[in-house]
């Protein structure tokens, strides 16, 4: 099982760009988390999807900020346009949801730098 | 609303000692709680999962303990090792369809 799958793994970019990250969750797993993850802040829930469909975008930052997940094998979370503030390690992570008993796996994240 | 502490944040010990970390949380009706580890620059990894049901798990080296009354968690880390550094992280589960609620960790070094 290769987990959960994140791209890039670094990104720097301007403010004022258009950032995309990606996730591919495990396999057979029915649930997706983006998190963020600052100093400051520790680490923030942004949204969460169940059998593709997001549950609670309520961490979701502001506009800028959106999460698609067309199958169950992908994800996408993307900031238009960046920030500087936006800075911050990016994470991915599947479950599978089944009797309460699920694990969270995270991929290895996103470090991203918006200058 | 579900919020999550983790004291200290930092805490550095000698290779060998038995050592604590605590977590505590304020609503009590908790579904589950995790503990993860993570290393520099990595994602999280699973460590134990502790049911509402159950008081206690143990993976080797590790247990951890949960209290709902007094709404807390211990992870228990026998004979430390420098291996064991990392940070390790909290989270509450407040219902089988609600996320994961994270404390912000508490930075363990082990000094041999």
């Amino acid at each position: 099982d290769a987990g959960v799958i994140q791209s890039p793994r670094h990104e720097v970019t301007e403010m004022g760009q258009e950032v995309t990250l990606r996730c591919k969750p495990i396999s057979g797993h029915n649930s997706l988390f983006w998190y963020r993850q600052t100093m400051m802040r520790g680490l923030e829930l942004l949204i969460y999807f169940n059998n593709n469909v997001p549950i609670d975008d309520s961490g979701m930052p502001e506009d800028r900020f959106s999460a698609k997940m067309p199958n169950a094998s992908f994800s996408t979370l993307k900031i238009q346009p960046s920030e500087p503030r936006d800075s911050a390690v990016y994470f991915c992570a599947s479950s599978l949801v089944q009797g309460g008993s699920e694990t969270q796996y995270f991929g290895p994240g996103t470090r991203l730098l918006v200058l | 609303k579900q919020e999550v502490t983790q004291i200290p944040a930092a805490l550095s010990v000698p290779e060998g000692e038995n050592l604590v970390l605590n977590c505590s949380f304020t609503d009590s009706a908790i579904y589950n709680l995790q503990w993860f580890r993570q290393d520099p620059g990595k994602g999280l990894t699973s460590l134990l999962l502790i049911q509402s049901s159950q008081r206690e798990q143990t993976s080797g080296r590790l247990n951890a303990s949960l209290d709902k009354s007094s709404g807390r968690s211990t992870l228990y880390i026998a004979a430390s090792q420098p291996g064991d550094s990392a940070t390790y992280l909290c989270a509450a589960k407040n219902s089988g369809n609600t996320p994961l609620v994270f404390g912000k960790g508490t930075r363990l070094s082990v000094i041999a």
